[in-house]
């Protein structure tokens, strides 16, 4: 079946500009997931979705990012005044939970964001 | 702080002889171990983990990994390397304490040669 899809896969943007990225988990799949991948920090969890309960926004790196679940599917990560530092490939996963909290998740392709 | 190292930022190996990328975790409690793959622009894909049970775990594309308790490792393994498993690769941990967070290690370069 089709796995995350994440849009757009690039995207440049401006200092200071605000930006919006879009993940479709696994049709079914409970959980979603925000990571960051950069060069300077590695692999980073940001926030995490699990059903009809409150996020875990412990890995947000400021209150300028934010995220929204609607629906239950489809999730939108936003960055508010983007600074350099925030280049990045986002990185969007979910999981069905089913076997437990432990589940996998899988991975979409990302979205990797310039900032100029 | 729990985290899991790669101490190996590369890992050369030539195609048919074993592989094995390693991994060892400072968790308390019990932990959560997985290993993922990254192609070149490619997010990540999943080959195995451990959650209980037995401590040998074999995963996608012939990977398997090992639990050692006692030595608080987590290697991952394949008898016979392809030119195909080059990528990056990473091992990762989640806690009862942090449950939906996976936190990974900084990951190794695999290098396959003809």
């Amino acid at each position: 079946g089709a796995g995350v899809s994440q849009s757009p896969s690039n995207k440049v943007t401006e200092k200071g500009k605000d930006v919006e990225l879009r993940c479709d988990p696994i049709s079914g799949h409970t959980a979603l997931y925000w990571y960051r991948q950069s060069l300077g920090q590695g692999l980073e969890f940001l926030i995490y979705f699990q059903g009809n309960s409150a996020p875990d926004k412990s890995g947000l790196p400021s209150d300028r990012f934010s995220a929204e679940r609607t629906g239950g599917s489809v999730s939108t990560l936003t960055i508010q005044r983007t600074q350099q530092e925030d280049s990045a490939v986002y990185l969007c996963a979910s999981s069905s939970l089913a076997g437990g909290r432990t589940d996998t998740q899988y991975f979409g392709p990302g979205t990797r964001l310039t900032v100029l | 702080a729990q985290s899991v190292a790669q101490p190996e930022d590369q890992v050369n190996v030539a195609e048919g002889n074993p592989l094995t990328v390693k991994c060892t975790y400072s968790v308390s409690g019990n932990p959560y171990l997985f290993w993922y793959v990254q192609y070149p622009n490619r997010g990540l894909q999943f080959l195995l983990k451990y959650i209980t049970g037995d401590n040998l775990v074999k995963g996608s594309y012939g990977f398997e990994a090992e639990f050692n308790k006692s030595q608080t490792s987590f290697h991952l393994k394949k008898p016979s390397a392809l030119v195909s498993d080059s990528a990056l690769y990473f091992c990762a941990f989640m806690t009862t304490d942090s449950w939906g967070k996976l936190q990974f290690g900084a990951g190794t370069q695999v290098v396959v040669t003809p």
